[in-house]
């Protein structure tokens, strides 16, 4: 199993604060995904993030995948309490997906 | 859009208990997946199917067996459950087999005395 690292563990912020949400492997990935989820759910994809350098943009959020295929970064813009939730990075390789531990976020009116 | 449907979302079952949780998915996706959420571990995967009445063990697939007699159905089965197995278990399906995007159900609690 590929190990992911998710950092920090916890986030809690003010609405309207920036925030940014790393995970990190010493392996290379094929692609790696984003989910966010909200209590009492299941994690809901966000993004997949597949060439070295890309970059992706959905409404306040940026990902990005570096150059090397061995970390993303997730930041938030403007963060609102919408964005409350645990966030998930997965990477993909040996034809399977492992996942980080997650980010837990809270953003406080 | 893809539904996975989990039967129970809480359960709360005696040590030594047969267990079955069960999934439902109404996209018609070869590849379903169980795993466990625990605090600080993430998810992990304990058994996946990419074909009826195929499987695949996961990372931890002690003390858990599967069935996959239908497409749209994946059993969980904890022959006799522990307290060690008390956790969240997500169901998931995919489109396509490796690394393809999950479409998760909401969860079971499963708690064990």
């Amino acid at each position: 199993t590929q190990l992911l690292e998710q950092s920090p563990q916890f986030l809690s912020i003010q609405e309207g604060e920036n925030l940014t949400v790393y995970c990190n492997s010493s392996s290379v990935f094929s692609s790696l995904q984003w989910y966010r989820q909200e209590p009492g759910e299941g994690p809901v994809l966000l993004v997949t993030v597949v060439t070295g350098g890309e970059v992706k943009k959905l409404k306040r959020l940026t990902f990005q995948f570096g150059d090397a295929r061995k970390d993303s970064s997730l930041h938030i813009t403007a963060a609102q309490p919408g964005d409350t939730g645990l966030y998930l990075c997965a990477g993909e390789g040996d034809y399977k997906l492992s996942f980080g531990a997650g980010t837990t976020v809270t953003v406080r009116a | 859009d893809v539904k996975v449907t989990q039967s129970s979302r809480y359960l709360v079952k005696r040590t030594g208990e047969k267990v079955f949780l069960e999934c439902v998915q109404d996209m018609d996706h070869e590849n379903m997946f169980w795993y466990r959420q625990d605090p600080g571990l993430g998810l992990r995967l304990i058994y996946f199917s990419y074909d009826v009445k195929m499987k695949e063990k996961g990372d931890i697939p002690e003390g858990y067996s599967v069935s996959r007699e239908k497409k749209e159905r994946f059993s969980l089965i904890l022959e006799s459950a522990s307290t060690n197995q008390t956790s969240m278990y997500l169901c998931a399906s995919s489109l396509y087999a490796g690394g393809s995007p999950l479409h998760f159900g909401n969860g079971t609690r499963l708690t064990v005395t």
